[in-house]
């Protein structure tokens, strides 16, 4: 298993561009989640997805979107960024939001200039 | 989810315990204390979980006190590769979100 994998590694954007950052994981889990993480922060809840075409808001939703078409995949779309946008983005996934573990991705560098 | 309290930072001598404390003085009986952790750069890193009773597994062992106010998270024999921040959380067991605080860094050094 891959687990959870993110592409790209590292962005870099200029203000008003757009871009997706993708995830997947190859566990069947039901739960999938976005978070972004500022310098010397802790994580921050985006969105999060319960289900194939199910998806709700978190802590700091705006400036951002999800669609969840599969159980494998949950990108998280920037369509005007921001440099309040600069941040490590990481997403998780877990079997069911009775379980315990979430398991996260390598992340997302994102810069935003 | 209860507001969690943990120290900036810690150090740990290479093969002693670590002792993580955290406050969770706001917690209700239907909240868990989950611990993960974040080593430099990567996705967190869940470690162990609990309600009231004390639980061990194979990377650590949860001390949660009986008013269930605070706990205790320990490494039993720390390693270099043990540095990182750790997270203690507190969240209900139905819940959706971990609301992860600054942490506790700690070093743990040769």
């Amino acid at each position: 298993n891959a687990g959870v994998t993110q592409t790209p590694k590292f962005r870099i954007l200029k203000i008003g561009q757009s871009m997706t950052l993708q995830c997947t994981q190859d566990m069947n889990h039901n739960y999938m989640y976005w978070y972004r993480q500022d310098p010397g922060m802790g994580l921050k809840l985006i969105y999060y997805s319960v289900g194939a075409g199910i998806t709700d808001k978190g802590e700091v939703p705006n400036g951002y979107n999800v669609s969840r078409s599969t159980t494998e995949d949950f990108p998280l779309r920037l369509e005007l960024a921001a440099p309040s946008q600069t941040s490590v983005y990481f997403c998780a996934s877990s079997y069911g939001r009775s379980y315990n573990e979430q398991f996260f991705g390598p992340g997302t560098r994102l810069t935003v200039l | 989810d209860a507001k969690t309290t943990q120290p900036p930072s810690m150090d740990c001598a290479e093969g002693r315990a670590a002792n993580l404390p955290c406050n969770h003085s706001t917690i209700s009986g239907n909240e868990y204390v989950y611990w993960y952790r974040q080593i430099h750069s990567q996705g967190p890193q869940y470690i162990i979980h609990g309600l009231k009773n004390n639980e061990t597994n194979e990377m650590a062992s949860l001390i949660i006190t009986e008013d269930r106010k605070s706990s205790t998270l320990i490494l039993p024999h720390a390693t270099l590769r043990d540095t990182a921040v750790y997270y203690c959380i507190v969240r209900f067991q139905g819940g959706n979100k971990l609301v992860f605080g600054a942490g506790t860094i700690l070093r743990v050094k040769s």
